[in-house]
């Protein structure tokens, strides 16, 4: 069993659909990241939280937006998504940035 | 330039043999993490070992251990007894905050098979 929690676990959606991704975890971690990853890549950073606030943006389109109501949950939002957006998507909380992380099970984005 | 770097894209090992899994890293941060992952193809990610920049002893976690050479920026993962279950991608990773906040960034992994 993962500490951090994800879900759905898999969600097909349209590009003109709008859904959202949901992570929580409850080990009083102060950081909590964001990760895309393709099939045999490595984790590809998209946003980190620090203390609820967004610290780290690594460029990521619009289209994909965080939100972390408080400091258990972290929130991703998408609209307009395109096709090469489907891959993995993994949640991470640790103590602090220089700490381990814990990894959610990730969800299995497809979009149509 | 890269600031993890795995050199090994696939490696075999036998069963009940030991393995290394190589890691180099590059920063110029006096502070920061390495770290290993373990990724089988269910695809969950699990941290396996921890190494602090000011540890001076090798972190051991069970039948993993990590042999670190901070003087060649080298952070390799032994594996003892190798198992089956052992066949999976392995990440390593570090964070540092060269950047002003810790980022951390991930090699492009090694794929581990093992057999029997």
């Amino acid at each position: 069993d993962t500490e951090v929690t994800q879900t759905p676990k898999h969600l097909v959606m349209g590009m003109t659909n709008k859904k959202s991704l949901k992570c929580e975890q409850h080990m009083g971690h102060r950081a909590m990241y964001w990760y895309k990853q393709k099939a045999k890549k490595p984790p590809e950073l998209m946003f980190v939280y620090s203390y609820e606030k967004l610290s780290i943006n690594e460029s990521v389109p619009s289209r994909f937006s965080p939100e972390c109501p408080n400091s258990s949950l972290l929130n991703l939002h998408l609209h307009a998504l395109q096709p090469e957006d489907s891959a993995l998507y993994l949640c991470a909380s640790a103590p602090s940035g220089d700490q381990p992380q814990h990894f959610g099970d990730g969800t299995r984005l497809s979009i149509l | 330039a890269q600031k993890i770097t795995q050199t090994q894209p696939g490696m075999f090992v036998q069963e009940k043999e030991a393995v290394t899994l190589d890691c180099t890293y590059d920063t110029s941060d006096q502070s920061y993490g390495l770290f290993w992952y373990k990724q089988p193809s269910s695809g969950e990610m699990i941290f396996l070992i921890y190494q602090g920049s000011y540890d001076e002893q090798n972190a051991t976690e069970g039948r993993y251990s990590l042999n670190f050479q901070k003087a060649r920026k080298s952070a390799n993962l032994v594996i003892s007894a190798s198992q089956l279950g052992d066949s999976a991608m392995y990440f390593c990773a570090m964070s540092d905050a060269s950047g002003g906040s810790y980022i951390p960034t991930f090699g492009r992994g090694t794929s581990l098979i093992v057999h029997p």
